[in-house]
């Protein structure tokens, strides 16, 4: 099974400041890698996939960069909409696995 | 408009079953691998099983493989997860999600359903 790391746990950030969240896979998942949010009381949305393609209708101020192992979450101005839990999942290997999670906080 | 509405949850004792369902509309659901993600309470995101579109693969996690079953009516637009032999740890939300389209097995999940409620407890 890929373990899938995400540093930190939790990210405190002023709005208007740049966040940038980090996931690691424990071996290779090439490109194959997805990034979603998830607000209180609500369903994951989609945001990334494919390490760096932006979902459809997510703002150009979220990127993603990364390949192989090493995979990182960009938030370029952090609006209010934004602070929530972001999960990396892996769609590379069974079983997908995901991250446990970056809580973006607001500072 | 693109949906998935989950049902079946409810409170159920240790060692009972449970049968989720999860009805899709606004798209072509022959077309998508249709997956089941759970999220037990304050905790993070757990795949649970998949299921290909004539279901000819299914995939579970170790945690489900051998109590729990994923099944698929494409007549009916219809996901389902039979699940015997419940434990308390299998409490959770649990999520119907797509598969995005793409042109192998590879893809995130780009639609989700709400959730639905499970809890096993006596």
């Amino acid at each position: 099974e890929i373990v899938m790391t995400q540093s930190p746990a939790t990210l405190s950030v002023s709005p208007g400041e740049r966040a940038t969240l980090s996931c690691r896979a424990s071996q290779s998942v090439s490109s194959d890698l997805a990034w979603y949010q998830q607000k209180p009381g609500q369903a994951p949305r989609l945001f990334i996939y494919g390490a760096s393609t932006r979902a459809t209708g997510i703002p150009v101020r979220f990127s993603g960069s990364g390949s192989g192992t090493e995979f990182t979450l960009t938030i370029s101005s952090l609006q209010s909409e934004d602070f929530a839990v972001y999960y990396c999942q892996q769609y590379n290997n069974w079983p997908r696995t995901f991250g446990q999670g970056t809580k973006v906080e607001i500072k | 408009e693109v949906q998935l509405v989950e049902s079946g949850g409810g409170l159920v004792k240790p060692g009972g079953s449970l049968r989720l369902s999860c009805a899709a509309s606004g798209f072509t659901f022959t077309s998508h691998t249709m997956n089941w993600v759970r999220q037990a309470p304050g905790k993070g995101l757990e795949w649970v099983s998949s299921i290909s579109t004539s279901s000819s693969y299914m995939y579970y996690a170790d945690s489900v493989k051998g109590r729990f079953t994923i099944s698929r009516d494409n007549a009916k637009n219809s996901l389902y997860l039979q699940m015997n032999s419940l434990r308390a740890e299998d409490t959770a939300v649990y999520y119907c999600a797509r598969k995005r389209l793409t042109g192998d097995h590879l893809g995130p999940f780009d639609i989700w359903g709400r959730g639905t409620m499970v809890t096993v407890s006596s």
